[in-house]
């Protein structure tokens, strides 16, 4: 099945800095690559997703770039403020595997003042 | 607005009990998921389902067992809890697949 890889474990960034947090995938077959935000306390919700046709999509402060040769995608938020702390995950799906979602170990990310 | 439920947000069960969860979705979803969260391992898919009466095995699927009688509603269950099912237990729901899901707020189950 697909394995999902995802780092680094934890990231602590300035406020206005950027922050990048990668994942790699090991089934060339998967299309879909979500990233899901956790706050503290809080359910994962979806932050931005893409699919494999595409190379980048962005919303606002945040982007995902995807690189299907290597098999990874990376988020990238930038201009980062207090309430992006957060623990970030990712996640592939593959249509050979019933479309399930295979996630990262997820990244705590924590935007310092 | 999608919301998900779930029947508990805290549960203290003992070894060897019988456990459910339970998890209700109201935007008619045809897609349901159980998973669980523990620290460093992320999200792992326990089971899910794309209609009623239908289940598909998840990556860890062994001491569970789940049921979906009717389309908003599908339940987890831990025939004989142990001590190494101590978890967040999360369920989604989706319109499709691979699609957005929508997550519950979360069971935190204890086994003692």
């Amino acid at each position: 099945g697909e394995n999902v890889e995802q780092h680094p474990s934890t990231l602590s960034v300035q406020e206005g800095d950027s922050a990048v947090i990668k994942c790699t995938y090991s089934d060339s077959a998967s299309n879909y690559f979500p990233w899901y935000k956790q706050e503290l306390g809080k359910r994962p919700q979806l932050i931005i997703d893409i699919r494999s046709n595409v190379g980048e999509k962005k919303d606002q402060r945040i982007a995902v770039t995807l690189n299907k040769t290597a098999k990874h995608f990376s988020l990238h938020i930038t201009e980062t403020q207090p309430e992006d702390s957060a623990v970030y995950f990712c996640a592939a799906s593959t249509p050979g595997d019933g479309n399930k979602l295979t996630f990262g170990t997820g990244t705590q990310l924590k935007v310092e003042l | 607005d999608v919301k998900v439920t779930q029947s508990s947000r805290y549960l203290v069960k003992r070894t060897g009990e019988k456990v459910f969860l339970e998890c209700v979705q109201d935007m008619d979803h045809e897609n349901m998921f159980w998973y669980r969260q523990d620290p460093g391992l992320g999200l792992r898919l326990i089971y899910f389902s794309y209609d009623v009466k239908m289940k598909e095995k998840g990556d860890i699927p062994e001491g569970y067992s789940v049921s979906r009688e009717k389309k908003e509603r599908f339940s987890l269950i831990l025939e004989s809890a142990s001590t190494n099912q101590t978890s967040m237990y999360l369920c989604a729901s989706s319109k499709a697949v691979p699609y957005e899901q929508y997550f519950g707020p979360g069971t935190r189950l204890t086994v003692t």
